[in-house]
């Protein structure tokens, strides 16, 4: 099926460790981005891409690292995690051409740190 | 920059009810979209209803409406008919339409349906 696909779903870390969440799409969107969820703050952008090769912060970067190689993949590195980054987290794809302007969101990663 | 604010942490409204719930957002821009999401206990996002800003009418989707002020810039989202699966948290989101795809979303609304 078409979409936005995230992994993993879950995942639990401990403080300093590192980790990738995947996001891909195969809708051919040149945009993609990142948002995290907190109880009571709504989502926050952390990085956004408009292209390969192309990636620029958000609200909220620090601690978040992205690449863009190609455009159906978009992954978020936690280089040293910390418990401020327990969150949910949401890749979204969109484009400027037809119907996908308004744009389409992955499953989520609820991530725990520890 | 842009802010979007949801007034209503809680809502609650009977089965078969009408209910609606308060967004307002500050911009200087004058060209932008508007949305509302709903977020079920799955935690998928799920785009309910969007209003352009330069269209004056009203979206409208199903038993989904919008009463979109951009003078005041309020956009409330009416729920007619209130059934349990509209049992979810609302976000409403702001994007401009120039630039990148960044959405500013609002702290959201947790509607209740009462059987």
């Amino acid at each position: 099926n078409a979409g936005v696909t995230q992994t993993p779903k879950f995942q639990v870390l401990k403080t300093g460790q590192s980790m990738t969440l995947q996001c891909a799409q195969d809708m051919n969107h040149e945009y993609m981005s990142w948002y995290r969820q907190d109880p009571g703050m709504g989502l926050r952008l952390i990085h956004y891409s408009v292209g390969a090769g192309i990636t620029d912060q958000g609200e909220v970067p620090n601690g978040y690292n992205v690449s863009r190689s190609t455009t159906e993949d978009f992954p978020l590195r936690l280089l040293s995690a910390a418990p401020s980054q327990t969150s949910v987290y949401f890749c979204a794809s969109s484009s400027r051409l037809g119907s996908s302007i308004f744009g389409t969101f992955g499953s989520g990663t609820r991530l725990t740190v520890v | 920059a842009q802010t979007v604010t949801q007034s209503q942490p809680e809502m609650s409204v009977q089965e078969a009810e009408t209910v609606t719930l308060s967004c307002t957002y500050d911009t200087s821009e004058s060209d932008y979209y508007l949305f509302w999401y709903k977020q079920p206990p799955s935690r998928q996002m799920i785009l309910v209803i969007r209003q352009e800003a330069y269209k004056q009418q009203n979206a409208t989707e199903n038993r989904f409406s919008v009463n979109f002020q951009k003078a005041a810039k309020s956009f409330s989202l009416k729920i007619s008919d209130s059934q349990l699966g509209d049992a979810a948290m609302y976000f409403c989101a702001y994007r401009s339409n120039f630039g990148n795809e960044k959405l500013t979303f609002g702290t959201g609304t947790r509607l209740t349906i009462i059987p």
